[in-house]
């Protein structure tokens, strides 16, 4: 059980194009689902929390007008990243938890973007 | 401002022995700790978790032990395998409030055979 799926796990796109991903929940309701940005060798960073049917929360230096968040169901959480530039490039980690697992987070496979 | 620190970049045990990676946190709010494993390109993976009114949680080869007084979190891996090479990735959460996870830089545990 709490298998959170990603997709797509790699893309690829031109500078200033947009990019949506995908965080599902495939066998629990995700309350709460957060975003995290990974650069090589270095630790997770969260980005934002979401929670269904809410706007999402944003870390501090995260532009919200960059990284849409959309947490429209129990089960489904997106992240895009609009006008995409090579600094964007990174591996991008959702994961959820749901009522009935504590405070345990679940994460994704990833994506990793690479913005040419 | 780093919360959640793990001091060790990389440790290197041989197969069959024990591994202990570390864990230092800052701040006192913090009432839930995790252990995540993860390959390159891949999700964490969740492993063990304890709670601050346990000072010791076992699941396995896994046991995590919390030392309150000193900021203290190890994670114990006995025996060691190979196929426990990866990073690891220690997070603190001061729970019931956001639920947000505050990651440690990770240590690269490599498993010699």
């Amino acid at each position: 059980g709490a298998v959170v799926s990603q997709h797509p796990s790699w893309v690829i796109c031109k500078s200033g194009t947009s990019v949506k991903i995908e965080c599902r929940s495939l066998d629990f309701q995700a309350t709460t689902m957060f975003w995290y940005r990974q650069f090589p060798k270095q630790s997770l960073m969260l980005m934002a929390t979401s929670n269904e049917g809410s706007k999402a929360t944003y870390e501090q230096g995260v532009e919200k007008d960059k990284f849409l968040i959309n947490h429209a169901s129990l089960t489904l959480s997106t992240l895009t990243v609009t006008s995409a530039h090579p600094e964007d490039s990174s591996f991008y980690i959702c994961s959820a938890s749901g009522q009935d697992l504590s405070e345990t987070q679940y994460f994704g496979p990833g994506t990793r973007l690479l913005v040419l | 401002d780093q919360q959640v620190k793990q001091n060790s970049p990389s440790l290197s045990v041989q197969e069959g022995r024990i591994s202990i990676l570390n864990c230092d946190y800052t701040n006192s709010m913090f009432d839930y700790f995790l252990w995540y494993k993860k390959y390159p390109a891949e999700g964490p993976t969740f492993l063990i978790s304890i709670s601050s009114i346990k000072d010791k949680n076992e699941d396995g080869r896994f046991t995590v032990f919390l030392n309150k007084s000193a900021k203290h979190l190890s994670l114990h891996i006995v025996p060691s395998q190979p196929g426990d090479s990866a990073v690891y990735f220690c997070a603190a959460s001061d729970a019931g409030n956001t639920g947000k996870l505050i990651f440690g830089q990770g240590t690269t545990l490599q498993v010699k055979p």
